[in-house]
C-alpha cells in the first residue's frame, strides 16, 4: 500500500532564505506527483504536477523534483517571502489500479512560516 | 469566474442529525471528489464520482453518502452513523484529462454541537 510522508511537519525560517520540503512515498510505481498549497481555513491550490517520466518541473520561484527510483520529491523555493506561509502537501497518483486515474495519496503536509 | 464553491463554510452538527454539505462547480469537469482532512493528516478520500448517476466509495465511505444527479454538484451527507464527524470537509474536481491537477473549493468545517 503507498503511503507518502512529508517531513518536517513544521517549520520556520527567516524571510530571504532559500529551503527545501521533502515528500517521500513507498510505492515507485507513480502516474504523477502534485504539490499543493493550502492557506489556513482554504481549499488547496495546485502549484506543481511532474509526471513520473519528468525530473522537475518549475513556476516562478518555485522547483519541484521527483526521483522515482529513491521515491523522493522536493520543492525548492527560492527567496522565501511571508507571503509563502502556508501548509504544503504533496500527493500521488498510482499507475497500478484500475482507478488509479482518480485516486489521490496525499502526505499530512508541512506548515511552514516564513519570519519577515 | 470557473471554480469550485462549497457552501456553508461552518455546519453545526446535532445528535443523531443528518447534514448536507453543498459542492458545486462551473468547470465543466466529469470527475469530483471529497475528502476529510483532520490536523496533523493527510486528505483521506471518502467518495469520488466520475460521471453522473455514478460514484464511488473511497477510503472513508462509512457513515456519509453522496448523489451525483447533475454533473456541476456533488452534495455529501454526513449520516448520524458518522460518530467522528469533526473535520474540516474539501471537495474537489478534475477535467478528464489524466494529466490534469484537482481543483478545490475553500471547504467546509464541521463541528459537533
Amino acid at each position: 500500500k503507498q503511503e507518502v510522508t512529508q517531513i518536517p511537519a513544521a517549520l520556520s525560517v527567516p524571510e530571504g532564505e532559500n529551503l527545501v520540503l521533502n515528500c517521500s512515498f513507498t510505492d515507485s510505481a507513480i502516474y504523477n506527483l502534485q504539490w499543493f498549497r493550502q492557506d489556513p481555513g482554504k481549499g488547496l491550490t495546485s502549484l506543481l504536477l511532474i509526471q513520473s517520466s519528468q525530473r522537475e518541473q518549475t513556476s516562478g520561484r518555485l522547483n519541484a523534483s521527483l526521483d522515482k527510483s529513491s521515491g523522493r520529491s522536493t520543492l525548492y523555493i527560492a527567496a522565501s517571502q511571508p507571503g509563502d506561509s502556508a501548509t504544503y502537501l504533496c500527493a500521488v497518483r498510482q499507475t497500478d489500479r484500475m482507478d488509479s486515474n482518480y485516486q489521490l495519496i496525499w502526505g499530512a503536509g508541512t506548515k511552514l512560516i516564513i519570519k519577515p | 469566474d470557473g471554480g469550485i464553491t462549497q457552501s456553508p463554510k461552518y455546519l453545526f452538527r446535532k445528535e443523531g442529525q443528518n447534514v448536507t454539505l453543498s459542492c458545486e462547480q462551473n468547470l465543466n469537469h466529469d470527475a469530483m471528489y471529497w475528502y476529510r482532512q483532520d490536523p496533523g493528516q493527510g486528505l483521506r478520500l471518502i467518495y469520488y464520482s466520475q460521471i453522473v448517476n455514478d460514484f464511488q466509495k473511497g477510503d472513508i465511505a462509512e457513515g456519509y453518502s453522496v448523489s451525483r444527479e447533475k454533473k456541476e454538484s456533488f452534495p455529501l451527507t454526513v449520516t448520524s452513523a458518522q460518530k467522528n464527524p469533526t473535520a474540516f470537509y474539501l471537495c474537489a474536481s478534475r477535467s478528464d484529462s489524466r494529466e490534469g491537477p484537482q481543483h478545490f473549493g475553500d471547504g467546509t468545517r464541521l463541528s459537533i454541537l
